[in-house]
């Protein structure tokens, strides 16, 4: 199993592009989310979907879209970038009742300039 | 909702040094707690977790962390930091079996960032 993968693994934007964050894992998890980790403020939720089809806000989702056409994938949006998005980002994911057993990937470093 | 507050933002030490890094929740009823961490340029591991029983817990690399209820601490402690220990800790919690929908999801406290110096 490859876990869970991400990519772009770096990103650098301009204020105003948009881009998207591929999240793919392979363990058959119904359980998928992005975080952003800033410094001094731990990772913060952005948003997160139970399974295909169902997607819901976290603790900061302006600015952000997502999809979960299937259970593998799960890509954010950023349909207007601003500098405030400049962060690391973090897909995880994890059988839906099992919240001990996250498994995060390796992460996506996206600067806004 | 559930909060998390880890004290100490940034912690320097001397290989050999005993560790403690505080973690403090905010919420009343069953918790689930987890200490994850992240070394420099790699993503989160788990480190240890605490759902009941036992409430000194013993996790991967010599790592423990008590559960404490009546002070809602889970500090995180190391007799003795390695050069390797290097990283940024993350205390975090989800509510109980009993909870559902958002208040499973993990929340987590500001980091602490562990630097060990040879």
């Amino acid at each position: 199993n490859a876990g869970v993968t991400q990519t772009p693994k770096f990103q650098v934007l301009k204020t105003g592009q948009s881009m998207t964050l591929q999240c793919a894992q392979d363990m058959n998890h119904e359980y998928m989310s992005w975080y952003r980790q800033d410094p001094g403020m731990g990772l913060r939720l952005i948003h997160y979907s139970v399974g295909a089809g169902i997607t819901d806000q976290g603790e900061v989702p302006n600015g952000y879209n997502v999809s979960r056409s299937t259970t593998e994938d799960f890509p954010l949006r950023l349909l207007s970038a601003a500098p405030s998005q400049t962060s690391v980002y973090f897909c995880a994911s994890r059988r839906l009742e099992e919240t001990d057993t996250q498994y995060f990937g390796p992460g996506t470093r996206l600067t806004v300039l | 909702a559930q909060s998390v507050s880890q004290h100490n933002h940034h912690v320097i030490l001397s290989e050999a040094a005993s560790l403690e890094l505080g973690c403090n929740y905010s919420y009343g009823g069953t918790v689930n707690l987890f200490w994850y961490v992240q070394y420099p340029g790699q993503h989160l591991q788990l480190l240890l977790k605490y759902f009941s029983g036992d409430p000194l817990v013993k996790g991967i690399k010599g790592f423990e962390a008590e559960f404490i209820k009546s002070k809602f601490s889970f500090n995180l402690r190391k007799p003795s930091v390695q050069w390797s220990d290097t990283a940024e800790y993350f205390c975090a919690v989800t509510l109980g079996p009993f909870s559902s929908g958002s208040a499973r999801q993990l929340t987590f406290g500001s980091g602490t960032q562990l630097t060990v110096l040879p």
